[in-house]
């Protein structure tokens, strides 16, 4: 189907252990991110990637590393996970980068529900 | 840097009567500005948006936001909730090219029949 989704929904962790989340959009996007979020503080940028090979930091990027060698992909892994890692992750897409005129919605994946026990 | 506050966390009204939900913006240079929505354990769909063409603008289930440079606001409102809009609403705001959205705190509207 049509769309960006996220695998998994939902992962129970343990501190110190990897965790790799991913995100697939099948529009061809250009623009693809990741965000968190946490009660109180709206989403918050961790990466995003402006084309296969192209990643670049957002707000929050401390713990977490992504790729992209493929347009459709964009993982993102937490090398070694801790509790302040507990959130809901989402990822999203959109068709090209913008100016203040012309900006281009961004579609956004169902979340990823991470516990960091 | 760019920021974006939304006045508060929760707005309850009754089904039928007008919904209004604040926002304020920091602004350096003409803002973009957008109304997202994020219904129980779903992800974010974009309401409306602002992109320095006309101040009021039209969004899709009713909802519509006016953006008032002199008080650096953009306001959501609708005429009539329904139950079905019960929901958290997001307050962003970009400036650059990069795609950089900055995110509100959210609001949480609950709707009473």
């Amino acid at each position: 189907d049509a769309g960006i989704t996220q695998s998994p929904r939902y992962k129970i962790t343990e501190t110190g252990r990897q965790v790799t989340l991913m995100c697939h959009q099948t529009w061809s996007h250009s623009y693809m991110f990741w965000y968190r979020q946490d009660l109180g503080h709206g989403l918050r940028l961790i990466y995003y990637s402006a084309a296969a090979d192209i990643t670049d930091k957002g707000e929050v990027p401390d713990g977490y590393v992504v790729s992209r060698s493929k347009t459709e992909n964009f993982p993102l892994t937490l090398e070694s996970a801790t509790r302040s890692q507990t959130s809901v992750y989402f990822c999203a897409s959109s068709p090209t980068g913008s100016g203040r005129s012309s900006y281009n919605e961004q579609f956004f994946g169902p979340g990823t529900r991470l516990t960091v026990l | 840097a760019q920021s974006v506050t939304q006045l508060d966390s929760h707005v309850s009204v009754s089904e039928g009567t007008p919904v209004l939900l604040r926002c304020n913006y920091s602004s350096s240079y003409s803002p973009s500005l957008f109304w997202y929505v994020q219904h129980p354990n779903k992800g974010l769909q974009l309401l409306l948006k602002y992109t320095s063409a006309a101040t009021l603008v039209k969004g899709i289930n009713g909802f519509e936001a006016e953006f008032k440079k002199s008080e650096t606001s953009f306001h959501l409102t609708k005429p009539s909730a329904h139950m079905s809009d019960a929901a958290e609403y997001f307050c962003v705001v970009t400036y650059n090219a990069g795609n950089m959205l900055t995110f509100g705190g959210g609001t949480r509207l609950m709707v009473k029949p």
